[in-house]
């Protein structure tokens, strides 16, 4: 199977514009989460979306938001971008099983947002 | 929320050698699961090794092999033979039986590799 998928790979952006960052999951994989990866802050959470729906989500502000497609294919949208928010946005992608079942991420490349 | 801590900010070992990497975990739940990730400089998240907390054994991938102490929530993560491949960051997470994809990492041991 293919792997999950992120583009772009690289974006410059400048404060106040907004952006959209798509991952497509492995092939049947229901579950997408997306992830914040900073120097200082590390891997943090943004949200996850399960058959179209948000499932879980972080303590981000409401500039960041998702969705998921029927294909399960999802977009992240940062709006009116601050320079902290400069980092690289991993998705990743799980069956989407829930309670007592063993469920593991699997990573895409990542897309590294730079915002001047 | 649960909080996941790797006291170790770089590691390093010799080739060929064996090195441990420490992770500790905070949390009220009974059932979750715990994971180490390797990112390479590509910076591509490879899982290394997975454990259920309910099962007592220590789970083992090849030369990778965890310590899992539930009642000191610890899960520490055991290299031998190391290979210049290694050199990575390594990071510890946490996630929730219950809660859905929600991953809770640590903030990464890197791990150099000397030939």
């Amino acid at each position: 199977k293919a792997g999950v998928t992120q583009t772009p790979r690289y974006l410059i952006k400048t404060r106040g514009q907004q952006v959209t960052l798509s991952c497509s999951p492995i092939s049947g994989h229901r579950s997408v989460s997306w992830y914040q990866q900073t120097p200082g802050q590390g891997l943090q959470f943004l949200f996850e979306y399960f058959s179209e729906t948000q499932r879980n989500k972080g303590n981000f502000p409401g500039r960041f938001s998702g969705r998921q497609f029927s294909n399960s294919r999802s977009e992240m949208n940062v709006s009116t971008l601050e320079l902290g928010d400069s980092a690289l946005y991993l998705c990743a992608s799980s069956p989407g099983l829930v309670g007592p079942i063993q469920e593991t991420q699997y990573f895409g490349p990542g897309t590294r947002l730079l915002v001047l | 929320a649960q909080t996941v801590t790797q006291s170790q900010p770089e590691m390093s070992v010799q080739e060929a050698e064996t090195v441990t990497l420490s992770c500790t975990y905070d949390t009220s739940e009974s059932d979750y699961y715990l994971f180490w990730y390797k990112q390479p400089p590509s910076r591509q998240m490879i899982l290394v090794i997975r454990q259920e907390a309910y099962k007592q054994q220590n789970a083992t991938e090849n030369r990778f092999s965890v310590n899992f102490q539930k009642a000191a929530k610890s899960f520490s993560l055991k290299i031998s033979d190391s290979q210049l491949g290694d050199a990575a960051m390594y990071f510890c997470a946490y996630r929730s039986s219950n809660t859905g994809n929600q991953f809770y990492f640590g903030t990464g041991t890197s791990l150099t590799v000397i030939p």
